[in-house]
């Protein structure tokens, strides 16, 4: 079993709507949850971090950590075709496959 | 201001050539991180610094891997003896002391023919 898994997609979403990505972690003691946006050719980019069990917004991204169940997920809002890239979840420095995401005008 | 800076961008190496990697981070992030990314794949990771110190080595996957950051800012990877499974772009990243939230350099792509 990977340490961190994600569903490599690809996830196809309409423009407007909700995109939901998830994220599985097997190492119970971790205390950092990040998730980076890849486009085609380019580097990770951060775009959210959590420590907390909860919820943390930050404009259109919501990223959701429930420690008990070891999952991580990120939300977006009023999806863009300019959202369309691999979403990668990381565990403090372990990365997930990543999960690709195609955002249909 | 600039963010973390990677030299040469791309790199074309014959089978058992050694190749070294240059990675320029964030001024100010006093953590260095190293990343193996394969087509498809997430980054896979290498090894991390803490200033000069290298403070965890347990993703280099052979003794061919070497990394180095003698100053504690430019830090240098090493691949000796390229194999063609060694091709793959290989990402460095920094971060401010405390946090490993990491920002990424553009990475080197490593070709090995």
């Amino acid at each position: 079993q990977k340490e961190v898994e994600q569903n490599s997609g690809p996830l196809s979403v309409p423009e407007g709507a909700i995109a939901s990505l998830n994220c599985t972690y097997s190492d119970r003691v971790s205390q950092s949850f990040f998730w980076y946006r890849q486009y085609s050719g380019k580097s990770p980019e951060l775009i959210m971090s959590i420590y907390s069990n909860g919820d943390k917004e930050d404009g259109r991204f919501t990223a959701q950590l429930n420690k008990a169940s070891q999952y991580v997920s990120l939300l977006i809002r009023d999806s863009q075709p300019s959202d369309s890239a691999t979403y990668l979840c990381a565990v403090r420095l372990v990365f997930g496959q990543g999960t690709r995401l195609t955002i249909n005008p | 201001g600039a963010g973390v800076s990677q030299s040469p961008r791309y790199k074309v190496a014959k089978r058992g050539q050694d190749v070294a990697l240059r990675c320029d981070p964030i001024s100010g992030h006093v953590s260095l991180f190293w990343y193996q990314q394969a087509l498809g794949q997430g980054p896979e990771f290498l090894t991390y610094f803490q200033n000069e110190a290298q403070l965890d080595k347990s993703g280099l996957p052979s003794d061919r891997f070497f990394a180095e950051r003698p100053e504690g800012s430019v830090s240098t990877l090493k691949i000796q003896r390229t194999q063609q499974e060694d091709s793959a772009v290989y990402l460095c990243a920094s971060s401010l002391p405390g946090t490993t939230e990491q920002y990424f350099g553009p990475g080197t792509r490593l070709t090995v023919t």
